[in-house]
């Protein structure tokens, strides 16, 4: 049961725009603590896709956005293009628990 | 550009110590703007977040996870190393080491997997 909440699959076909949720709680999110993304292609390590909620790094395409409201936190996919299939991951910080917390990840599908 | 090497033996006997070690290179352990972490992934499933320390010393730990676990850092040979006793079955996972400046894992090791089993 992870602490942060995401679905556990979308899809969409090529060039659609998809979201992928991540809820939490007033301990992580709701408390502030930013938000970040992962995106893990199979058999890799995870690799930051997002972070501080909406900053991409400078190797990521324009078409990966973030976003937040509340306890919860967003990723949005523009374009959706084949090579965007893999699994996506939200993590934070939850002063609860005094560590980093993850959602249980999003396999993203693409049509 | 920090990169990260795990090592340790891939496979562990129920009830043992489990110990990985990660090379640091690129940079200094010592380095004041990141902390170092190991964070694991069981076969099929997500990521959960085990231990991170500061390079002044200073710990955090996952909470379900703290009264097995120790991580701490080897300065002289630049290695960041986890220790986690009484290891079972449910232990079996791909460990990853990773640095994060404060608050998101900016680099990640190419992950160890490590099977309990007897």
């Amino acid at each position: 049961q992870s602490v942060l909440t995401q679905p556990p699959s979308v899809s969409g076909a090529p060039g659609q725009r998809v979201t992928i949720s991540c809820t939490g709680s007033s301990s992580n999110i709701g408390a502030g603590y930013d938000v970040h993304w992962y995106r893990q292609l199979p058999g890799t390590a995870p690799k930051v896709l997002i972070y501080a909620n909406n900053i991409r790094p400078s190797a990521v395409t324009d078409r990966f956005s973030g976003s937040t409201s509340g306890t919860s936190a967003s990723l949005a996919i523009t374009d959706l293009q084949a090579e965007d299939e893999a699994d996506y991951y939200c993590q934070s910080y939850d002063k609860t628990l005094s560590g980093w917390v993850f959602g249980g990840g999003t396999k993203l599908t693409v049509l | 550009q920090l990169q990260l090497q795990e090592s340790g033996p891939g496979l562990v006997k129920p009830s043992e110590t489990l110990s990985l070690t990660c090379a640091v290179s690129g940079g200094s352990i010592n380095r004041s703007t990141y902390y170092w972490g190991w964070i694991r992934q069981p076969p099929g499933q997500g990521l959960e977040w085990i231990a991170s320390m500061y390079y002044s010393g200073s710990t955090q730990y996952n909470p379900s996870l703290k009264s097995r676990v120790t991580i701490f850092v080897d300065t002289s040979k630049n290695q960041v190393s986890l220790k986690m006793t009484s290891v079972t079955a449910a232990d079996t996972a791909v460990y990853f080491c990773t640095s994060h400046l404060g608050a998101y894992f900016a680099y990640w090791g190419q992950g160890a997997l490590v099977t309990i089993s007897s």
